[in-house]
């Protein structure tokens, strides 16, 4: 089955610090989602990129669908202490799938006021 | 909009009791949801997708009998763990697919946390 790799599995920074996570793929994907999840919570929907190459923003966060359809990156700019949280990326390839997401292991973030 | 609500957000059930999971689309149609299970510090495991209306179809691995998953409505999925045992203990979450929707984007509700004592 599909594998998704994430990275860092956690991050320590300093309050506006600039933060920058990726995933990467054995296999190719037509979407990438990328979530937040809070302790006790269910993951919210942070940014969804459609096409490859794709440059999307959200407020201070960016995320890229990458060329190779088999990865894509989260950054994060002038951390503040909520951005404390994981981060999950999700892939999806529809022909094969369906609706199905595959996610990552996630990226512990904890922002140091 | 695309509000997901699950219902209880925490239970506590003895071994052996059947507990009953509520997933809800509030302001959408969902012909499919899905049903995921985290561990702690763990990312989330797809149980099964509930399509509206049929059977659900469950990953590897997932035992059926265990885990009831009925998907009477366009708004409504339910999951009942079947005589729970403290090994079922776990974060259960939903997702669901606003079918009107071109893009393919799924909503989670806020999770359920079930303690099998």
């Amino acid at each position: 089955g599909q594998q998704l790799n994430q990275s860092p599995q956690s991050m320590f920074i300093q309050e506006g610090e600039d933060v920058s996570m990726n995933c990467t793929s054995s296999s190719i994907f037509n979407t990438w989602l990328w979530y937040k999840q809070d302790p006790g919570e269910g993951p919210v929907l942070l940014i969804a990129l459609y096409k490859a190459g794709e440059l999307t923003s959200n407020g201070r966060l960016t995320a890229q669908f990458g060329i190779t359809r088999k990865d894509s990156f989260l950054n994060i700019s002038a951390s503040i202490p909520s951005d404390v949280g994981i981060y999950f990326c999700a892939g999806q390839l529809i022909e094969t799938s369906g609706s199905r997401l595959t996610f990552g292991e996630g990226t512990q973030l904890t922002v140091n006021p | 909009g695309a509000v997901v609500s699950q219902h209880p957000s925490r239970v506590i059930c003895k071994s052996g009791t059947s507990v009953k999971i509520e997933c809800r689309s509030l302001d959408f149609q969902a012909t499919t949801m899905f049903w995921y299970r985290q561990f702690p510090k763990q990312s989330l495991m797809l149980m099964a997708t509930s399509n509206e209306g049929s059977k659900a179809t469950y990953e590897q691995g997932v035992e059926k009998d265990k885990f009831l998953i009925n998907h009477a409505s366009l708004t409504l999925s339910t999951l009942t763990v079947t005589s729970a045992h403290p090994e079922d203990s776990s974060f259960y979450i939903c997702s669901a697919r606003d079918y009107r929707r071109a893009t393919t984007e799924a909503f989670f509700g806020q999770g359920t946390r079930l303690t099998v004592v």
